[in-house]
């Protein structure tokens, strides 16, 4: 167990719809990740938040943004879904530069 | 070009055996650092190891060790006594930009199986 808490595990969705993953650090962790996993695209970077702040953005989609709240955790939401959004989405945290700690991921299925 | 390339789509060792699974990197930043995971059947992700473009020394973790040439921009893994449970998928990975936070660029990944 990483500490890293990912709410839901598993999501079925329609396209057009909009749904929002929740991750919760490992305490005292102040950096969040978001990645997509896709047959299509593979592993990809979405995006980082440190303590509150954007820190750096991949590969995210307009149609996709993310924020950090005061107690650290994070959520990401995805809207205007398409089949194509159907990914395991990962988040992990770190305190240091040269770690990470991943949650068990949201399967995500767009119908 | 690719940031990120893992050329062994699959392989196989013998339990107790070690292995190397190959990572090839390409950037021009001078600050960046190299991640391995590990991603068994279940679907989880693990975090391994790192190497900081400005660690003198190769890392180590356990039965984990990146064998970092920076001139040949490889940082290849190398797992030494194989377990069964070693059986998983393997990416590398690199962060651009330490400090200024860039970019994270994953490979295809690689396949390892444990034979018993």
């Amino acid at each position: 167990d990483s500490g890293v808490t990912q709410t839901p595990k598993h999501l079925i969705t329609a396209t057009g719809q909009r749904v929002t993953l929740r991750c919760s650090p490992r305490s005292g962790d102040l950096s969040v990740y978001w990645y997509q996993q896709s047959l299509d695209q593979g592993l990809q970077f979405l995006i980082q938040y440190y303590n509150g702040e954007e820190r750096a953005k991949g590969n995210i989609l307009e149609r996709f943004s993310a924020q950090q709240f005061p107690d650290l955790h994070s959520e990401l939401n995805l809207s205007s879904l398409e089949l194509g959004d159907s990914a395991l989405y990962f988040c992990a945290s770190s305190l240091r530069v040269g770690e990470q700690f991943f949650g068990p991921g949201t399967r995500l299925t767009v119908l | 070009a690719q940031k990120i390339t893992q050329t062994q789509p699959g392989m196989f060792v013998q339990e107790k055996e070690a292995v190397t699974l190959d990572c090839t990197y390409d950037t021009s930043d001078p600050s960046y650092g190299l991640f391995w995971y590990k991603q068994p059947s279940s679907g989880e992700m693990i975090f391994l190891i790192y190497q900081g473009s400005y660690d003198q020394q190769n890392a180590t973790e356990g039965r984990y060790s990146l064998n970092f040439q920076k001139a040949r921009k490889s940082a290849n893994l190398v797992i030494s006594a194989s377990q069964l449970g070693d059986s998983a998928m393997y990416f590398c990975a690199m962060r651009e930009g330490i400090v200024t936070g860039n970019q994270f660029y994953f490979g295809t990944g690689t396949s390892l199986t444990v034979i018993p």
